[in-house]
């Protein structure tokens, strides 16, 4: 079975430092990988997603992730965060067939901004 | 173009009471997915469902919870009998056809506490 890890719960980052937020996923095959950004009390906002291709990919709001197959990892990246970015990020995978259209999600990361 | 609209966000019911939770897919979207985020928690899937047709269930808790998309109307979850545990955060999203969880938008989802 697939699963999703972040390894950390809660990150603190300064406004205007950079950020990395971790995610290794576990699944026989390369999957579709994503990242979502919920607000406090709001969905989930689809940030990025890999699917093939490139390895780096960008998103909205100034994020990139970078899949490394060797590690199983799609790490999100931002050079700069703003005060706005303060919220929760999953990281989820699906499986790359079509007709299991299941996405599993990490535990998330609570990211805090300070000024 | 609206987004997936649910309804209501916040919900609470006495426990043994039922609860019933609507989703109105995007337009021209004919798959819909439901998730369940407990406190603390990442989503965990719930179940798929296409038009008059449950495709996957497989993370329906075997009581109590029953899941439709009828060919006109909302997709609602009905929990039967609620009690504390089943207080949560449900999300939908839905998806086109041609694109299943690759293309899914969710919902703001609906706040179910249960007293």
């Amino acid at each position: 079975a697939q699963s999703v890890t972040q390894p950390d719960i809660h990150i603190t980052v300064s406004e205007g430092a950079s950020l990395e937020l971790r995610c290794n996923y576990s699944y026989g095959a390369t999957p579709y990988l994503f990242w979502y950004v919920q607000s406090p009390g709001q969905g989930l906002q689809l940030l990025l997603k890999y699917f093939s291709g490139d390895t780096l990919v960008q998103g909205i709001k100034g994020f990139e992730a970078e899949f490394k197959r060797s590690q199983s990892s799609f790490n999100l990246r931002k050079p700069s965060v703003h005060w706005s970015d303060a919220a929760e990020y999953f990281c989820a995978v699906a499986p790359s067939n079509f007709g299991n259209e299941k996405l599993t999600f990490g535990t998330g990361t609570r990211l805090t901004i300070i000024p | 173009n609206a987004g997936v609209m649910q309804n209501p966000r916040h919900l609470v019911r006495r426990r043994g009471q039922e609860a019933r939770l609507r989703c109105s897919p995007m337009k021209g979207h004919s798959h819909v997915y439901w998730y369940r985020q407990l406190p603390e928690e990442g989503l965990k899937f719930m179940v798929y469902l296409q038009k008059e047709n449950i495709i996957d269930e497989s993370g329906m808790p075997k009581e109590r919870f029953s899941a439709e998309f009828p060919k006109e109307g909302p997709s609602i979850l009905r929990i039967q009998q609620v009690v504390r545990g089943d207080s949560a955060a449900y999300f939908c999203a839905s998806s086109p056809s041609w694109g299943g969880v690759t293309e899914a938008f969710f919902g703001q989802g609906t706040r179910l506490t249960v007293v």
